[in-house]
């Protein structure tokens, strides 16, 4: 089946540091997602990318849709420690029908 | 507005035991998802409705499992007997019919089951 490699596995910065992520596949995605999951709740979506190139913002969150549609970054600008959390990229594959697959997830970790 | 809404948010049982986990979907949307998550596997999809008809339970480990949607309101994700292998967050996720914003699933806080 698909698979998302997402990196890196884990993050310790400090309150302020920008932060980056990313997420490839070895086939196409039509779709890429980014979600945020902190302890005993469910994931919740950020940022969703419908197009190759596509640069899309919600606040001091930024991701892409990489040209090659194999691949989605995400950045966090300006830290703060409620950005702790596992952030998780999902994508619809080309053969996936309406299954998202999801990458293995970051977990950051802000010291304040 | 509500989000997703899962019951209970924590069960315990013994092996063996019949557990039914329920989740109510965004009103409005038209597809709901069942997952598995746990730390040597990450999420799983367990299986998928469209319109309350399962479209793809492929992710279902094995009979034990059954899933229902009886109306637009309401699914129930079943496992008899369970085992302590289920142990388990699960997590109901829906998403809407709009083919602009089709694949954003959004995750109620999910289910913590444990099996003794």
């Amino acid at each position: 089946g698909q698979q998302l490699n997402q990196s890196p596995q884990s993050m310790f910065i400090q309150e302020g540091e920008d932060v980056s992520m990313n997420c490839t596949s070895s086939s196409i995605f039509n779709t890429w997602l980014w979600y945020k999951q902190e302890p005993g709740e469910g994931p919740v979506l950020l940022i969703a990318l419908y197009k190759a190139g596509e640069l899309t913002s919600n606040g001091r969150l930024t991701a892409q849709f990489g040209i090659t549609r194999k691949d989605s970054f995400l950045n966090i600008s300006a830290s703060i420690p409620s950005d702790v959390g596992i952030y998780f990229c999902a994508g619809d594959g080309e053969t996936s029908g309406s299954r998202l697959t999801f990458g293995e997830g970051t977990q950051l970790t802000v010291n304040p | 507005d509500a989000g997703v809404i899962q019951s209970p948010r924590h069960e315990v049982t013994e092996m063996g035991q019949e557990v039914t986990l329920r989740c109510k979907p965004i009103s409005g949307h038209d597809y709901l998802f069942w997952y598995r998550q746990t730390m040597m596997r990450g999420l799983e999809l367990l299986i998928y409705f469209n319109n309350n008809v399962p479209i793809d339970d492929s992710g279902m480990p094995e009979d034990r499992f059954s899933a229902k949607m009886p109306n637009a309101s309401f699914s129930t994700l079943k496992i008899q007997p369970s085992e302590p292998r289920d142990s388990a967050v699960y997590f109901c996720a829906s998403s809407p019919i709009d083919p602009t914003a089709y694949y954003e699933q959004y995750f109620g806080p999910g289910t913590r089951l444990t099996v003794t």
